[in-house]
């Protein structure tokens, strides 16, 4: 089974609430990551969790703050967000066999945020 | 500094007709390398990679991809395109866990 999967679809919410991005993976992946990706652009890393501690931060703003409370579940927890991070935000896994040059990610359906 | 180019922003084929899909890297040594696929709205699905060994590699959905180091090269091919092709295509290259995606391919599938 190579699925991953990510609540909600879809959501908006405004400037001034706070929401939380779910992913999980049954994998066995010790590696999860989260992307955003706008219209027409490819995914942009944001953050990389490795054995469920986070190993890369790609300079994301304070108000993106991601979470891994086990090696199957990752979250990003959202407030105070702004119209322009409005985007599809991509949660992926894999494995860590080939740590130093980067092994295949496997992709969620990603969750649409629309951002009011 | 690494980079992965795609210089077809859009490619139009005919159905049942060939495909080539270009893909250009830029990396100190050679990266690993995928091609994902992305249909609108939708998460990325891979096609095919290579770490290294033979350098013709098959992928899913009746897809491959020749690595050709003396021309930095990873181009995607597909000898009958269906309509259900239709998408965007992305070529990465990995190192450190990081995948740097080129700017994608809108491969558009005329009857």
């Amino acid at each position: 089974d190579t699925e991953v999967t990510q609540t909600p679809k879809h959501l908006v919410m405004g400037m001034t609430n706070k929401k939380s991005l779910k992913c999980e993976q049954h994998m066995g992946h010790r590696a999860m990551y989260w992307y955003k990706q706008k219209a027409k652009k490819p995914p942009e890393l944001m953050f990389v969790y490795s054995y469920e501690k986070l190993s890369i931060n790609e300079s994301v703003p304070s108000r993106f703050s991601p979470e891994c409370p086990n090696s199957s579940l990752l979250n990003l927890h959202l407030h105070a967000l702004q119209p322009e991070d409005s985007a599809l935000y991509l949660c992926a896994s894999s494995s860590l066999f080939y740590r130093d040059r980067g092994d295949e990610q496997y992709f969620g359906p990603g969750t649409r945020l629309t951002v009011t | 500094a690494q980079s992965v180019t795609q210089p077809d922003i859009h490619i139009t084929v005919s159905e049942g007709a060939s495909l080539e899909l270009r893909c250009n890297y830029s990396y100190g040594a050679t990266p690993y390398l995928f091609w994902y696929v992305q249909s609108p709205g939708q998460g990325l699905q891979l096609l095919l990679k290579y770490f290294s060994g033979d350098t013709l590699v098959q992928g899913i959905k009746g897809f491959e991809a020749e690595f050709k180091r003396s021309q930095s090269s990873f181009n995607l091919r597909k000898p009958s395109v269906h309509w259900s092709d239709a998408a965007e295509y992305f070529c990465a290259a990995s190192s450190f866990q990081k995948l740097v995606f080129g700017t994608g391919t809108r491969l558009l599938v005329s009857p």
